[in-house]
């Protein structure tokens, strides 16, 4: 069974630009969480998606930053325009129960750098 | 909201020797404490956690104790090996009946542990 995927591994862009994320959750997870973690800092909690509504966005730093899940499956996360400090590693993770106890599922990871 | 410490930051120690990793948090209704452990180029995986109706929890070579009064929890790995140098990530929630989901979790700064053969 294929885990949490996310693309790019890996992006390089220039203040002002902007970058899409983008994460496939394990099938049939309709939990999905977008964390980030800065400078070696600790791992924050940007929002909760079930299925394809926002559960709790308290997290986003800002309006600069975009997520959606259309259909319920994959889900994305665009920064517009992009600042110095939204440089981090941002992870998508997903389970599959809320209230109930279960194991996140974390993807690798997207790590942004922005110049 | 929740607050979570973690120390050390970093943590060096020789294979066979033991590693302990302290969190503290802040919310005294917080009620579940995972462990995650991120290796070099992977994400965070979860390695053992515990319920705050008990103290203490052991897998193999990790065992994870709590204590609600102190709200402090401790990861302790026993005979460490080089494959267990990674980044360390302790986690707290409040969750269940009238908190929020499992998914939603605060986590402390990380411990990188290196353990030299």
């Amino acid at each position: 069974e294929a885990g949490v995927t996310q693309f790019p591994s890996h992006s390089v862009i220039e203040k002002g630009q902007t970058v899409t994320l983008r994460c496939d959750p394990i099938s049939g997870h309709d939990n999905l969480y977008w964390y980030r973690r800065v400078m070696g800092k600790e791992i924050k909690f940007l929002l909760h998606f079930v299925k394809e509504s926002k559960q709790d966005e308290s997290g986003m730093p800002n309006n600069r930053f975009l997520a959606e899940r259309t259909g319920g499956t994959y889900s994305t996360l665009k920064v517009q325009p992009a600042e110095l400090e939204d440089s981090g590693v941002y992870f998508c993770a997903s389970s599959q129960f809320n209230y109930v106890l279960g194991e996140l599922f974390f993807g690798e990871g997207s790590r942004l750098t922005v110049l | 909201g929740e607050n979570v410490e973690q120390h050390p930051s970093t943590l060096s120690v020789q294979e066979g020797d033991s590693a302990v990793i302290k969190c503290t948090y802040s919310d005294s209704a917080s009620n579940y404490f995972p462990w995650y452990k991120q290796e070099l180029g992977k994400g965070p995986q979860l390695i053992i956690d515990i319920r705050s109706n008990v103290g203490e929890k052991k897998d193999q070579r990790i065992a994870v104790t709590l204590n609600k009064t102190a709200k402090h929890f401790s990861l302790h790995i026993t005979e460490t090996q080089p494959e267990d140098s990674a980044v360390y990530f302790c986690a707290a929630i409040r969750s269940g009946a009238g908190g929020t989901s499992y998914g939603k979790l605060t986590f402390g700064q990380g411990t990188i542990l290196t353990v030299h053969p």
